[in-house]
C-alpha cells in the first residue's frame, strides 16, 4: 500500500513565477490538506480539499489555491511566487483522528 | 499568537539520558499527534491520542494527553543518537466545524549524541 506521494521532490523557481505541485493520497483516503513549512519551523495550514472542493482554509493569501481530482489526487497552485515562498510544502491524506504527510516538495524562488 | 506551546525548542544531550517534551494550550483538542522529522522529509506519524488522561507507549516513547485535552507530553527514556530529530506536536481542536485541520506546535530539536 503506497503511501501519500508528492512531486517534484524539489523546484527551483524565480520571483513572479507560478509554481504546481501534486499530491497522492493514501489509499482509501478521500481528503487532502496541504500545509506549508518555513525552515525551522512547525508546518502551517494552507487548505483542505474533500469531494473536490475547498472545505477549509489557513491565513493564506489568494495567491495559493487548488484542486482535487475525482480519483482524490489534489494540486497546490502558487501565483506571482515570492521570496518568502521559499519552503517545504506538505501535502496529506487523512483518516479518522489522523494525517498522514508525504515526503514534501522543497520550493525554492530566487 | 500560537495556539500550541511546544518546549523546549532545543534540547541537546548525551545517549542514555531521558527527556521530556511538552506541548501545552488554553484551548481543548479532540484528538493530538506526535510527529518526528528527518531533515527535508515530511514528519512521520509516532502516535494518536484522543482521549484524556491517556497514555501511550511506544517502545522507549510514553506519551501523556492531559486529562482536559489541553496538554500533551513526551517522554523518551534511555535516548539514542537514532532519536535525533525534529519532533512536533499537533492537535485537532475540539468542537466547531475544523474538519481534521492540524494545528503544530513549534517542534523540539531534539540532538542526542554518542
Amino acid at each position: 500500500d503506497a503511501g501519500v506521494t508528492q512531486s517534484p521532490t524539489h523546484l527551483i523557481k524565480t520571483r513572479g513565477q507560478q509554481v504546481t505541485l501534486r499530491c497522492s493520497p493514501k489509499s482509501g483516503h478521500d481528503t487532502v490538506s496541504w500545509y506549508q513549512q518555513a525552515l525551522g519551523q512547525g508546518p502551517q495550514f494552507i487548505f483542505q480539499y474533500y469531494e473536490e472542493e475547498e472545505r477549509q482554509r489557513g491565513n493564506f493569501p489568494d495567491r495559493f489555491s487548488g484542486h482535487q481530482f475525482p480519483n482524490y489526487s489534489s494540486e497546490l497552485n502558487v501565483n506571482a511566487l515570492l521570496l518568502g515562498d521559499s519552503a517545504l510544502y506538505l501535502c496529506a491524506s487523512s483518516s479518522v483522528n489522523t494525517q498522514y504527510f508525504g515526503p514534501g516538495t522543497r520550493l525554492t524562488v530566487l | 499568537t500560537q495556539l500550541l506551546e511546544q518546549s523546549p525548542q532545543f534540547l541537546s544531550i548525551q545517549e542514555g539520558e531521558n527527556l521530556t517534551v511538552y506541548c501545552n494550550s488554553s484551548s481543548v483538542f479532540s484528538s493530538l499527534q506526535w510527529y518526528r522529522q528527518e531533515p527535508g522529509e515530511g514528519p512521520v506519524l509516532l502516535v494518536t491520542v484522543v482521549t484524556g488522561g491517556e497514555v501511550k507507549k511506544l517502545k522507549r516513547l510514553t506519551f501523556q494527553f492531559g486529562d482536559a485535552r489541553k496538554d500533551s507530553s513526551l517522554h523518551i527514556t534511555a535516548a539514542q543518537p537514532g532519536d535525533t530529530g525534529l519532533y512536533l506536536c499537533a492537535g485537532v481542536k475540539s468542537g466547531g466545524t475544523s474538519y481534521g485541520k492540524l494545528t503544530f506546535g513549534q517542534g523540539t530539536i531534539l540532538t542526542v549524541h554518542p
